[in-house]
């Protein structure tokens, strides 16, 4: 078990319709990355924050947002939801440091699924 | 355009041989690259990585090989055992700490 937890575990919603995912990364890490893995495929980067700013994005539109708060917990918003977002969502937490191979952890990840 | 691909969508393996998973890259500007096991249900669990200065790294029954001039690397496990049988990703880390996944390979170790 990693220590990083997120909620809710399962989520159904609309098209058109927004959705905010939750993460609480593992003690001590500053980090959180969000990726998206659509079924049968790898994790797809979205964006990471570190100290509550994004420092880094991958090939998502701007609909995609996020938060981090000063406990490191975080959030992932997706507003105007279309049916290619079905996905699970997971989080991955680090603690930032100079030096190789700092180690991302991840979260159980969230189902959503837009009808 | 997939920069870190899988090629071998799925393995089956006998208990107590060894498993090889396979992974090709296009960028030379990664400079690690890691492996992740996912159970169902569950979030890619670390199993291990390699500086892309070095060409092995071994942790046990795991070892990852990187070969650079092919731009590929390999993941052994000897000897597999059946609690082995998961889906694997390899990653590859650029600037920033951006992993960018494979599209995984599941493999099967057969009692």
């Amino acid at each position: 078990e990693t220590g990083v937890t997120q909620s809710p575990t399962h989520l159904i919603k609309t098209r058109g319709q927004q959705v905010t995912l939750r993460c609480s990364s593992q003690s001590g890490h500053n980090t959180v990355s969000w990726y998206q893995q659509a079924l049968g495929q790898g994790p797809q980067f979205i964006f990471q924050y570190y100290r509550e700013e994004e420092n880094g994005r991958g090939n998502f539109p701007p609909r995609f947002s996020g938060l981090q708060f000063p406990n490191y917990s975080s959030e992932l918003n997706v507003n105007a939801l279309e049916l290619d977002d079905s996905a699970l969502y997971l989080c991955a937490s680090r603690h930032r440091l100079a030096g190789e191979g700092d180690t991302q952890y991840f979260g159980p990840g969230t189902r959503l699924t837009v009808l | 355009d997939q920069q870190v691909k899988q090629n071998s969508p799925s393995l089956s393996v006998q208990e107590g041989r060894i498993s090889i998973l396979n992974c090709d890259y296009t960028n030379s500007m990664f400079d690690y690259f890691l492996w992740y096991k996912k159970y169902p249900a569950e979030g890619p669990t670390f199993l291990i990585s390699i500086s892309s200065i070095k060409d092995k790294n071994e942790d046990g029954r795991f070892t990852v090989f990187l070969n650079k001039s092919a731009k590929h690397l390999s993941l052994h496990i000897v000897p597999s055992q059946p609690g082995d049988s998961a889906v694997y990703f390899c990653a590859a880390r650029s600037a920033g700490n951006m992993l960018t996944f494979g599209g995984g390979t599941r493999l099967m170790v057969k009692p």
